[in-house]
């Protein structure tokens, strides 16, 4: 098993570009989540998807974060217009059954927005 | 409001000695209580977990110690390796639920 594939691993945009960010789950694993992680927020939730439909997207910063899951290997993640206070490492879980065997994590997508 | 707190925020530990993560909640829902390890560049990986029927489980050098009572739990790594070194977070869910995550610890062990 490949486990989860994010892509890309590292993107530099300007200020007011779209960023899309991507996300493939584990084959059979039916919860997704997108998390962001700075060294002042630590690990932050920003939405699951539970059978690619989601499910909470409070923890979306503001209307300029989207996400989708259009089926079940495959998720993405939009920023629209992007700012500078986006960067930051974004990371795709995923698990079956949400939280009753553990997530399991992608690398991650580093962003740094200039 | 932060649902699991964890402390310390870093951690030096000489090669050799025990290195001792806590964390503590309030929701007493929560059934399920992992710790991920992360190392630089990488995503978090589930590295043991308990759930509070136990108050103890081992896998290695790596045990978890459970106070439901004090609804409290803590990370203790044996004979720490400097291979160690990485940021550690604990984590919480009730049922099928959601995991929430401390804010991390970053261990680095000392050859």
């Amino acid at each position: 098993d490949a486990g989860v594939i994010q892509s890309p691993r590292h993107e530099v945009t300007e200020m007011g570009q779209e960023v899309t960010l991507r996300c493939k789950p584990i084959s059979g694993h039916n919860s997704l989540f997108w998390y962001r992680q700075t060294m002042m927020r630590g690990l932050e939730l920003l939405i699951y998807f539970n059978n690619n439909v989601p499910i909470d997207d409070s923890g979306m910063p503001e209307d300029r974060f989207s996400a989708k899951m259009p089926n079940a290997s495959f998720s993405t993640l939009k920023i629209q217009p992007s700012e500078p206070r986006d960067s930051a490492v974004y990371f795709c879980a995923s698990s079956l059954n949400r939280a009753l065997v553990g997530y399991t994590f992608g690398s991650g997508t580093r962003l740094t927005v200039v | 409001q932060q649902q699991v707190k964890q402390s310390p925020q870093s951690l030096i530990v000489q090669k050799g000695g025990i290195s001792i993560i806590n964390c503590a909640y309030e929701n007493t829902a929560f059934d399920y209580f992992p710790w991920y390890q992360q190392f630089p560049g990488k995503g978090p990986a589930l590295l043991i977990a308990i759930r509070p029927d136990v108050s103890e489980k081992k896998e290695g050098r790596f045990t978890i110690s459970f106070n439901k009572s004090a609804k409290q739990f803590s990370l203790h790594i044996m004979d720490s390796q400097p291979g160690d070194s990485a940021t550690y977070f604990c984590a919480a869910s009730s049922g099928a639920n959601n995991l929430f995550f401390g804010t991390g610890t970053r261990l680095t062990v000392i050859p």
